[in-house]
This record gives structure tokens, C-alpha cells and sequence, in this order.
């Protein structure tokens, strides 16, 4: 089955930096890939998403790309603002509509 | 967009008794729903898909008499933790896909005292 690997664990950076978080995933028919985040103590928040057939797509500050030959997808965040502190999750679609996650990424902004 | 909701965000139960979590599809009907467990600082992992009509499928390890999912609707979808226990306590979180989409409920806080 799928298996989705995500770096790093935690990720701290400055206010108005830029911030990457990578994902790897095994299996070659996966063809969906969205973005979670996750605030604490709340529920997980579409963020952005790519399908196999687009190699990035960006909404204001925040893109992803996808490199379907090496299987890795990243979320790129730009003008971090403290707000965008939380958990990050990939995930990549296996089957018909299963989501497999990587393990998530807490991202911290420094003021 | 899509909307997700739970019900409960939070509960507390005593051990050994039971508790149901409600998901729903708000403007969308969805024939499949899945439910999550995270455990904190851990990613979210699949216990079981809700087939509407028909019997939920559950991942290896997961316990289909503790964990009873009925779906009983195009838009609702329940997870019964029966005789719940300490170690039970965990965020649970629902998810259903409308269109190519797939979107999560809030969440529910379970804590088993």
C-alpha cells in the first residue's frame, strides 16, 4: 500500500521567511495530494491540494508542487505571519478515495 | 465550500460505558465517510471507511465491535465507542469527499476518565 513520508517534524522560522515542508509517497497510481493543517485542538483545514496531472499550484502565499518522476510533493509557504503556526499533514490519495498521511510537521513562526 | 460537521467537539465519559460521535455532510451527500484516530504529537490514521448501506470496512488492528459505524444516511455517519476505556481517549476526526475533494469534520475530543 501507500506509504507517505513527511520532513521535517518540526520547522521554526522567522516572521516573513519562507517555509518548505516535503513528502515523499511510494505508490505511482496515487494521483491526489492535499495539504492539512491542523490547529490545536481543532479539526484538520483543506489548505491547497494537487492532482497528478498539474506540476504546481499556488493561492496567495501558499503553493505546492509535485514531481511525479522522484514521487515527492512539497508545500511552500511565503511571508510566513504567526498565524500560520500549526501542524502540517500531506497526504496522498490511495485508491479511490483513502487518504494515506505523512506523519506532520509543526511549524512554528518566530515574531 | 464543502462542509464536514461533529458532534460532539468534546466529551467525557466514564469507563465502560459508551459514546457516539456524529458526522455529517452539510451540503453535499456522501456515500462514503471515513473515520480517523490521532493520538497527540501523531498522525492521523485510518480506522475504518462508512459505506452508506452497507457494513463499514476497517483497517488491520481496528476492533469492529468496539468501534460500531453506522451510516445510515447520505449524510450522516456514526462512530460508537463502546465500553470505552482509558487508553480509548483521542481526537477522532471524520472525513467525506465531495466532488475530487475530500474535506474533515472538526474533530471530537474523547476522554475516557
Amino acid at each position: 500500500g501507500e506509504n507517505v513520508e513527511q520532513h521535517p517534524s518540526t520547522l521554526s522560522v522567522q516572521e516573513g521567511d519562507s517555509a518548505v515542508i516535503k513528502c515523499t509517497y511510494s505508490d505511482s497510481a496515487s494521483n491526489y495530494f492535499p495539504w492539512y493543517k491542523q490547529e490545536l485542538g481543532k479539526g484538520s483545514q483543506l489548505i491547497i491540494d494537487i492532482r497528478s496531472n498539474v506540476g504546481e499550484k499556488k493561492d496567495q502565499r501558499i503553493a505546492v508542487t509535485l514531481n511525479k518522476t522522484a514521487k515527492h510533493f512539497s508545500l511552500h509557504i511565503t511571508e510566513t505571519q504567526p498565524e500560520d503556526s500549526a501542524v502540517y499533514f500531506c497526504a496522498a490519495r490511495q485508491g479511490a478515495q483513502k487518504l494515506v498521511f505523512g506523519q506532520g510537521t509543526r511549524l512554528t513562526i518566530n515574531p | 465550500g464543502a462542509v464536514v460537521s461533529q458532534h460532539p467537539s468534546r466529551v467525557i465519559c466514564k469507563s465502560g460505558t459508551s459514546v457516539k460521535i456524529e458526522c455529517r455532510s452539510l451540503d453535499f451527500q456522501a456515500t462514503t465517510m471515513f473515520w480517523y484516530r490521532q493520538f497527540p504529537k501523531q498522525s492521523l490514521m485510518l480506522m475504518a471507511t462508512s459505506n452508506e448501506g452497507s457494513k463499514a470496512t476497517y483497517e488491520q488492528g481496528v476492533e469492529k465491535d468496539k468501534f460500531l459505524i453506522n451510516h445510515a444516511s447520505l449524510t450522516l455517519s456514526t462512530l460508537t465507542v463502546t465500553s470505552a476505556h482509558p487508553e480509548d481517549s483521542s481526537f477522532y476526526i471524520c472525513s467525506a469527499m465531495a466532488g475530487n475533494t475530500i474535506y474533515f469534520g472538526e474533530g471530537s475530543w474523547l476522554t475516557v476518565v
